[in-house]
């Protein structure tokens, strides 16, 4: 079945740092990937997110790139905050016709701290 | 303002007390589903509906029953709650199932005794 690898935290950054939290995938077919963001207290929320091979999600200086060939969707920042304090959920939508399919797989979570 | 709202936010139960936990979101969505997240483990899905005709179970169903009698409304039944089943609960909803985004409730801490 479809599966999600994040990178284990927590992951302790001091602010303006660069940020990488690796993911990688393993689905047949061609899913859906994103990136959630859940702050100290609150539900998750789309951070961004990438339908088709090569496509760059972006959204609040972060970025990931749906790399096919390595079957993997990095989420990258050039320079944290402190208010990037979250826990940072990789997942994949692989919707498929028969039943349990239409599913969303979520990652284990990482949690990032940034420190001033 | 456009939200799924969850009710109770907290909730503290002993074996075998059916409980309810209502979801209900204002934007006219077709999907909604159902996670747990426990430590170390995180989001796992537990139930999910395409719409008002179509219920389906996720990754784990177990102990778990679902309701989806109008669109708005998704509530999560537990017939006969067990301690294992203690965890953090979010409902979610999205326009249609697929690569649309999904917006989460705030979360329901079930803790059951």
């Amino acid at each position: 079945g479809d599966s999600v690898t994040q990178m284990e935290g927590p992951v302790t950054l001091s602010e303006e740092a660069f940020l990488t939290i690796n993911c990688t995938y393993t689905a047949t077919g061609y899913p859906s990937l994103f990136w959630y963001v859940q702050y100290p207290g609150e539900g998750l929320q789309l951070l961004l997110k990438a339908t088709k091979a090569d496509d760059k999600g972006s959204n609040k200086g972060f970025e990931a790139t749906y790399r096919k060939e390595t079957t993997s969707f990095h989420l990258e920042k050039g320079s944290v905050q402190v208010s990037d304090s979250a826990v940072y959920f990789c997942a994949l939508f692989h919707g498929e016709s028969g039943a349990g399919s239409y599913q969303l797989t979520f990652g284990k979570g990482t949690k990032l701290s940034v420190i001033p | 303002e456009a939200q799924v709202t969850q009710n109770p936010r907290y909730l503290i139960t002993v074996t075998g007390k059916k409980l309810t936990v209502t979801c209900s979101q204002n934007m006219n969505h077709e999907y909604m589903s159902w996670y747990r997240q426990d430590p170390g483990l995180g989001l796992r899905q537990i139930y999910y509906s395409m719409n008002v005709e179509v219920t389906d179970k996720g990754d784990v169903p177990e102990g778990y029953k679902v309701s989806r009698k109008e669109k708005r409304n998704f509530p999560l039944i537990l017939e006969s709650p067990s301690p294992n089943q203690t965890s953090l609960y979010f409902c979610a909803s999205s326009l249609l199932a697929g690569a649309d985004t999904q917006y989460f409730g705030p979360g329901t801490r079930l803790t059951v005794l």
